[in-house]
């Protein structure tokens, strides 16, 4: 099983407004990731969990929070959001196989719409 | 952070086979070859991994020269069901930290 599930699937939230995006595996990976993806272009890195302490800020603005509460959940605090952060957010977390190599499994993203 | 570069689009038609190549030139020594496909508003889904030669599983194969500086997904008899991008990435111990090139907008016609 290489499942990440993401709720909700959709969210439109106003620039004022506070929501939270949650992610969850449950395949024993210890490192979850935060991406976010524009429309037609490749996802782009935000956060990095390992171990469930933040390893990688991509400097990414503060109305942007993370957290992971335990090995197996993910959250993105959102507030004070602009236009411009509508985008798919994508969660995910990697396994690293028995010669080092490393493999992400990603969710099916969160579309978020920032009115 | 090894940079790849594929093309950024290619057309093909229902039943052909597809390669898809991407060039890495300063791969790493334990740098992994991951290649994943991302349909619209969908999250990537990891299609095949490899280090070197050839690796192949139920969807794909992946040649990889000696070298290591490129590699090529091959795509059997692909359907319309295809169509999407497909990213190629080097990943070694790195963190986790993933960089997405542009990818390659494949088209499958009928």
């Amino acid at each position: 099983d290489t499942e990440v599930t993401q709720t909700p699937k959709h969210l439109v939230m106003g620039m004022t407004n506070k929501k939270s995006l949650k992610c969850e595996q449950h395949m024993g990976h210890r490192a979850m990731y935060w991406y976010k993806q524009k429309a037609k272009k490749p996802p782009e890195l935000m956060f990095v969990y390992s171990y469930e302490k933040l390893s990688i800020n991509e400097s990414v603005p503060s109305r942007f929070s993370p957290e992971c509460p335990n090995s197996s959940l993910l959250n993105l605090h959102l507030h004070a959001l602009q236009p411009e952060d509508s985008a798919l957010y994508l969660c995910a977390s990697s396994q690293v196989g028995p010669k080092g190599e490393e493999t992400q499994y990603f969710g099916p993203g969160t579309r978020l719409l920032v009115l | 952070l090894a940079k790849t570069t594929q093309p950024i689009s290619m057309d093909s038609y229902e039943g052909q086979e597809v390669n898809i190549t991407c060039s890495h030139n300063n791969i790493a020594t334990n740098d992994y070859i991951t290649w994943y496909q991302q349909f619209p508003s969908q999250g990537p889904r990891f299609i095949i991994q490899g280090y070197k030669t050839k690796v192949t599983n139920e969807v794909a194969s992946l040649f990889i020269p000696a070298d290591r500086k490129s590699s090529t997904l091959s795509l059997p008899r692909v359907s319309l069901s295809d169509t999407a991008v497909y990213y190629c990435l080097v990943l070694g111990n790195q963190g986790g930290k993933l960089i997405f090139g542009q990818g390659t907008e494949l088209s499958v016609k009928p």
